[in-house]
């Protein structure tokens, strides 16, 4: 069954900075990879999604690329923020069933430091 | 920007009680999920459901579990007698349009906590 690892459990980094997230996944490459910001105690909040043929996407401050060989997303914002501080979460569809539920990392947290 | 709603926020239940989470989607929205996610782990997927019936379901989601939409607008996750181990954040979402490229909006959850 398909996995998803996010590699870091949390990564500080200093305001201003680049954080950059890392997504793997194992077997089939999936047609469209998701990324969600979480904060604590509220629900998953879609950021952006990105399709086996695009190699990145951009959206203000935050950047996707995707990568179906390495099987591998990367998660990046510029100029972070303390406001961006979060559990960032990477998801794709399990197409096994027929209306395309999710499926979860663990997440990373993010902390930005003033 | 119409969002999911989901109530009550926070559950108490003793163990073996019956437990209804109700949840309102997005109201021209057609696909339907519980998913829940037990403190510090993973979100993970419970059910869909889409033309008034359950299209998938996963390990999770045993004979204690049951979905319903008894009208237009509400969508309920009952448990028939719960466990301790039930004890978790409980999500609903919806989707809009049929294609697979469109993405899930989440309430902010309920979080059950049985004794």
């Amino acid at each position: 069954s398909q996995k998803i690892e996010q590699n870091s459990e949390a990564l500080n980094i200093q305001e201003g900075k680049t954080a950059t997230l890392t997504c793997n996944y194992t077997n089939y490459s999936p047609a469209y990879l998701q990324w969600y910001r979480q904060d604590p105690g509220r629900g998953p909040v879609f950021l952006l999604l990105i399709r086996e043929n695009e190699k990145e996407k951009r959206k203000e401050r935050l950047k996707v690329t995707f990568d179906t060989t390495l099987k591998q997303s990367l998660f990046h914002i510029t100029a972070s923020q303390p406001a961006d501080s979060a559990t960032y979460l990477c998801a794709l569809y399990n197409y096994g069933g027929s209306q395309g539920n999710l499926i979860f990392g663990k997440g990373t947290k993010l902390s930005v430091k003033p | 920007e119409p969002e999911v709603t989901q109530t009550p926020s926070h559950q108490v239940t003793q163990m073996g009680q019956e437990v209804i989470l109700r949840c309102v989607p997005i109201s021209n929205h057609l696909y339907f999920y519980w998913y829940r996610q037990i403190l510090g782990q993973k979100v993970e997927f419970l059910v869909s459901f889409y033309n008034n019936e359950i299209s998938e379901k996963s390990e999770i989601f045993d004979d204690q579990f049951s979905v319903e939409r008894p009208d237009g607008s509400n969508f309920t996750l009952k448990i028939r007698s719960t466990k301790l181990e039930d004890s978790a954040m409980y999500f609903c979402a919806s989707r809009g349009i049929r294609t697979g490229d469109q993405p899930q909006h989440f309430g902010d959850g309920t979080r059950l906590s049985i004794l």
